[in-house]
């Protein structure tokens, strides 16, 4: 089945700064690769999603690449501000699990600071 | 509004107590899901339900109960059976495979 890494598991980063948080994944038949933001106390709320067929999007400030040989995507956070502060999952559609819509797989997070 | 409600936001329970979280939708998704956050551990898929009266295991399920007899609501009962129940719980329905979340459900064991 679908394995998914994250890195880093914290980063911190001053205000104006930008951040980039890597995720891999060891399925090559994935092919819908979502992010989600999770302020402290509440439930994850999708950021920027891609699919396998689009190598970059990007919304604002927010972009998320991805490289389909390396099986590897990057969240990038331009221009951070204080309010980006929150715990950052990524996640890969595994398409052996869960019928035909998929189930996702989740990486670990990575908990973001920003320091004003 | 359209959303997912999990109720209660948080729950106390003792040990050997079973005890169940709701999980109502009204966006009208077929599919919906059960995950459980512990820290540093991610989100760890319970069960999942892709039509009203079937249901199938997670990855996690053992000490775990679910029906799903509406497509509105999916509850999730924690038994006396799962050795160490006190995380975050957190609901999620889905159209077309892009998961919507609930606030989640703190549940702590005394």
């Amino acid at each position: 089945g679908e394995n998914v890494e994250q890195h880093p598991s914290t980063l911190s980063v001053q205000e104006g700064d930008s951040a980039v948080i890597k995720c891999t994944y060891s399925d090559s038949a994935s092919n819908y690769f979502p992010w989600y933001k999770q302020e402290l106390g509440k439930g994850p709320q999708l950021i920027i999603d891609i699919r396998s067929n689009v190598g970059e999007k990007k919304d604002q400030r927010i972009a998320v690449t991805l490289n389909k040989t390396a099986k590897h995507f990057s969240l990038h956070i331009t221009e951070t501000q204080p309010e980006d502060s929150a715990v950052y999952f990524c996640a890969a559609r595994d398409m052996n699990y869960g019928g035909s819509q998929g189930n996702l797989i989740f990486g670990k997070g990575t908990k973001l600071s920003v320091k004003p | 509004d359209g959303g997912i409600t999990q109720s209660p936001k948080y729950l106390f329970r003792k040990e050997g107590q079973n005890v169940t979280l709701s999980c109502e939708q009204n966006l009208n998704h077929d599919a919906m899901y059960w995950y459980r956050q512990d820290p540093g551990q991610g989100l760890r898929l319970i069960y999942y339900s892709q039509i009203v009266n079937d249901f199938q295991k997670g990855d996690i399920a053992e000490g775990y109960s679910v029906s799903r007899e509406k497509k509105e609501s999916f509850p999730l009962t924690v038994t006396s059976a799962q050795k160490n129940p006190t995380a975050f719980y957190l609901c999620a329905s889905s159209y077309t495979g892009e998961l919507f979340f609930g606030e989640g459900s703190r549940l702590t064991v005394l």
